[in-house]
């Protein structure tokens, strides 16, 4: 089965750039398109990427998405991180059957 | 704009039932299927399954039981989830999420409903 796999935490101090990563496994990633979504204590989740690398408008450009087929992986990168970035942060995208794969969620802690 | 509401918190004694709902607003309803998404407790996102609102096929993930029933009434823009025989394990928060169908669709979530499960 298709999986996704994420570091399970980071961490990085605001201002700074951080990067996660969303590693397929079991199959291409490449094949379909990954999607993130935020989640933060209180509030609704929200798409911050969509089809690999689209933002939703609203989402501010701090936001990138990118897949690189040599690694079969995906990355979220947020730049210029402030307070308001620190939550949860989950890859999805689709198995063999278009069903929704997600990835185990990133908690991103801002110092 | 886009909007998925759903309804307040619960709270259900094992083997009792409970249903959810997902009311939709801000684009055409029977365009964009329905998905359902768990989270119990200190766990991660858990996709459900999702329903077509047009055509009402419902589709479950590899391991849902029977328990679990999609369904929606498109005159209220409202999709529903109905869980039977609760178990303390279905003890979670539960979202709808629009799905997409064209390029540039991208999904839209509901606020989550808490469902607690306690004898």
């Amino acid at each position: 089965n298709f999986m996704l796999i994420q570091p399970h935490s980071v961490s990085e101090s605001p201002g700074k750039t951080v990067t996660i990563s969303c590693a397929g496994s079991s199959g291409s990633i490449a094949t379909n398109y990954v999607q993130w979504y935020q989640l933060r204590p209180g509030s609704a989740p929200s798409t911050v990427i969509y089809e690999d690398d689209q933002r939703p408008s609203g989402v501010p450009d701090r936001f990138s998405g990118s897949v690189d087929s040599s690694s079969n992986s995906a990355s979220l990168t947020i730049s210029g991180l402030r307070a308001e970035d620190e939550a949860d942060y989950y890859c999805q995208s689709y198995d063999t059957d278009y069903f929704w794969v997600f990835g185990g969620g990133t908690k991103l802690t801002v110092l | 704009q886009v909007q998925l509401v759903q309804s307040g918190s619960e709270l259900k004694k094992p083997g009792a039932s409970v249903t959810l709902s997902c009311k939709a607003s801000g684009y055409t309803f029977t365009k964009y299927p329905i998905n359902w998404v768990r989270q119990a407790p200190g766990q991660g996102l858990e996709w459900m399954g999702w329903i077509s609102t047009k055509t009402g096929k419902p589709t479950f993930a590899q391991g849902l039981t029977g328990r679990f029933v999609f369904s929606f009434d498109a005159s209220v823009n409202t999709t529903y989830l109905q869980i039977s025989s609760l178990k303390t394990e279905d003890t979670g928060v539960y979202y709808c999420a629009r799905g997409v169908e064209d390029y540039g669709d991208y999904v839209a979530w509901g606020q989550g409903t808490l469902v607690t499960v306690s004898s």
